[in-house]
């Protein structure tokens, strides 16, 4: 069955504090998987895309990696802020030939205390 | 641009009623999709179409739930008769590229309808 388990379900850090989400996929074949970041009331904006052949992607305070053998993938931020404060998704999609279908997390709640 | 615009922002309504949510795609983007997101299931993926057409719809739960994109530039998701446990916040996003499926295209998620039905 293809599914995305993220951990943990929720997070409590320290303004300044790094912090790592996880996210483990059976999903397969696998095509890309997404990292979403969701601020409360809002919908879900693109963090990083990574295809199979992409161990880590970067974007600004954000790292995500890959290891497409273990089927893990995690989500670094460094230097936590309070705007980092926000639900994190993870999204892996099926290859082209099963329609290219998305497989939801149920994500992991972030909040930064000052 | 405005990005992806979505009305109303929020919808109370009865049991029994008729519910329209819409959506207004970023101009040029070729495909829009339409998810529901609840505390329980997370985010589900309703619908997409591509270029006005609909794809793929395997994720609507029962035809109570309808779609429908008339042109480019306007989509609506019609809950007919509305459930309570049809509450949810309904999304509207919508990717770049004519590609049918579309593959690796970033999705631009509007702001979300938040729909309770008592």
């Amino acid at each position: 069955k293809n599914q995305v388990e993220q951990s943990p379900q929720s997070l409590i850090i320290l303004e300044g504090k790094n912090c790592t989400l996880q996210c483990n996929y059976t999903v397969s074949p696998f095509s890309n998987l997404r990292w979403y970041k969701q601020d409360t009331g809002r919908g879900p904006v693109s963090l990083t895309i990574m295809t199979f052949s992409e161990n880590t992607k970067s974007n600004g305070r954000y790292t995500a990696t890959l290891d497409a053998d273990t089927k893990q993938s995690s989500l670094h931020i460094t230097a936590s802020q309070l705007s980092d404060s926000a639900s994190y998704i993870c999204v892996v999609r099926l290859s082209m030939e099963y329609g290219n279908k998305l497989v939801f997390g149920a994500g992991t709640i972030l909040r930064v205390k000052s | 641009d405005a990005g992806v615009i979505q009305s109303p922002r929020h919808e109370v309504t009865e049991m029994g009623q008729e519910v329209t949510l819409r959506c207004k795609p970023i101009s040029g983007h070729n495909s829009l999709f339409w998810y529901r997101q609840t505390m329980m299931r997370g985010l589900e993926l309703l619908i997409y179409f591509n270029n006005n057409v609909p794809i793929d719809d395997s994720g609507m739960p029962e035809d109570r739930f309808s779609a429908k994109m008339p042109n480019a530039s306007f989509s609506t998701l019609k809950i007919q008769p509305s459930e309570p446990r049809d509450s949810a916040v309904y999304f509207c996003a919508t990717t770049p590229g004519a590609s049918i499926p579309p593959t690796c295209g970033e999705q631009y998620f509007g702001p979300g309808t938040r729909l309770t039905v008592t």
